[in-house]
């Protein structure tokens, strides 16, 4: 199995630009979860999907954040317009059972560095 | 609030020198506790998961503990390969709430 795959590895915006990461989840699972990562704040659970379904989005920072799972293989997280502060490492992670407590499954993450 | 603290941040051993991390809570209503590692440039990657005060889990060089306010990481007999970084991670209710992390390296 390829695992979860993201794009693009790495993003250099200007600020103002609008970004979309990209995320493929493992083939079966049936949860996807949207993370970002800083050295101040830690790994933070942005948003998570149960059967395509958004659950909880109470970790998204501001309504400039959105994501979408429109297929059970494929979701995006979509910053618009993009700020220096949203420079951070954005994983998605997936899980074969839906809910936060199966075992999470990483994919390398994106680094997205807003100028 | 629901928190979670690693400590140390930082921990440097020598090959063989068994040493402990520690992950403490405060939450309501805890449902598990995660154990993830962390290479540079990686994502995490899942280690463990404990439900119950008074479970262990062991994988290799690893054992992790929990009680009702803490979990513990153990590495015994450490090799350069353990070097990473070992999140902790709490579910309460439908939040998942990571700590900072410990960065661990081991010395050859």
């Amino acid at each position: 199995d390829a695992g979860v795959i993201q794009s693009p590895r790495h993003e250099v915006t200007e600020m103002g630009q609008e970004v979309t990461l990209r995320c493929k989840p493992i083939s079966g699972h049936n949860s996807l979860f949207w993370y970002r990562q800083t050295m101040m704040r830690g790994l933070e659970l942005l948003i998570y999907f149960n059967n395509n379904v958004p659950i909880d989005d109470s970790g998204m920072p501001e309504d400039r954040f959105s994501a979408k799972m429109p297929n059970a293989s494929f979701s995006t997280l979509k910053i618009q317009p993009s700020e220096p502060r949203d420079s951070a490492v954005y994983f998605c992670a997936s899980s074969l059972l839906v809910g936060l407590t199966d075992t999470q499954y990483f994919g390398p993450g994106t680094r997205l560095t807003v100028l | 609030e629901d928190q979670v603290t690693q400590s140390p941040e930082a921990l440097r051993l020598q090959e063989g020198e068994s040493s402990s991390l520690n992950c403490s809570y405060t939450v309501s209503g805890l449902r598990g506790l995660f154990w993830y590692r962390q290479d540079p440039g990686k994502g995490p990657e899942f280690l463990f998961t404990l439900y119950s005060a008074g479970e262990e889990k062991e994988k290799e060089r690893l054992k992790a503990t929990l009680t009702k306010k803490e979990s513990f990481l153990h590495i015994t007999a450490p090799k350069p390969e353990d070097s990473a970084t070992y999140l902790c991670a709490v579910q309460a209710g439908d939040k998942i709430i990571f700590g900072k992390g410990t960065r661990l390296h081991i010395l050859p």
